[in-house]
């Protein structure tokens, strides 16, 4: 099983829709968990961050964590053409001392005009 | 600086040569994480440094692949006797340090192309 799964779509929504992502992980200690977006040939870039159950929203962005479910996924409302991208789950890994971030494969997404 | 830079942007090189790679991260960052990116794939974790001390490693695929980082500031990733299927984009992060909340801040890549 892989540490951080994420369906690769692609997912497509109509513009104006809610595309919602989600991602799943393994390790049951994780406290921390981001969303990036990825432009194709551009480096990633921190759309969303949440470390609590519940969820957590930013303009129109949420973010959902359930621990116990071992989930988190991401709602963008009013979806934009501009939108369009790769969106990619990365949870938080400690072992040993060590901090890592896990990525996911990321989803695909393409917002149709 | 005002944001992690990498160096260079692009790296064309022949099988078995040897490339060096740079990561240049955000003042004051004290950790600094390497990844790989095959076309189409996600984030390969391959090693990070708190300071200039590397407490994983693990994600280094071969003995070919290692990095350094000195004065807590610049890293460079090299890669001996490249492989074809060491061809990918090479990201460089930084963060304040490696924490479990603190965010990292990616570089531009370097496309890494081994003909």
């Amino acid at each position: 099983q892989k540490e951080v799964e994420q369906n690769s779509g692609p997912l497509s929504v109509p513009e104006g829709a809610i595309a919602s992502l989600n991602c799943t992980y393994s390790d049951r200690v994780s406290q921390s968990f981001f969303w990036y977006r990825q432009y194709s040939g551009k480096s990633p870039e921190l759309i969303m961050s949440i470390y609590s159950n519940g969820d957590k929203e930013d303009g129109r962005f949420t973010a959902q964590l359930n621990k116990a479910s071992q989930y988190v996924s991401l709602l963008i409302r009013d979806s934009q053409p501009s939108d369009s991208a790769t969106y990619l789950c990365a949870v938080n890994i400690e072992k040993d001392s060590s901090y890592k971030l896990i990525f996911g494969s990321g989803t695909r997404l393409l917002v149709r005009p | 600086g005002a944001g992690v830079s990498q160096s260079p942007s692009n790296k064309v090189t022949e099988k078995g040569k040897d490339v060096e790679l740079r990561c240049d991260p955000i003042s004051g960052h004290t950790a600094l994480y390497w990844y790989r990116q095959r076309l189409g794939q996600g984030l390969e974790f391959l090693i990070y440094f708190q300071g200039n001390s590397a407490p994983d490693k693990s994600g280094l695929p071969s003995d070919r692949f290692s990095a350094e980082r000195t004065g807590e500031s610049v890293s460079t990733l090299t890669i001996q006797r490249t492989q074809q299927e060491d061809s990918a984009v090479y990201l460089c992060a930084s963060s304040l340090s490696a924490r479990r909340a603190n965010i990292q801040y990616f570089g531009a890549g370097t496309r890494l192309s081994v003909l």
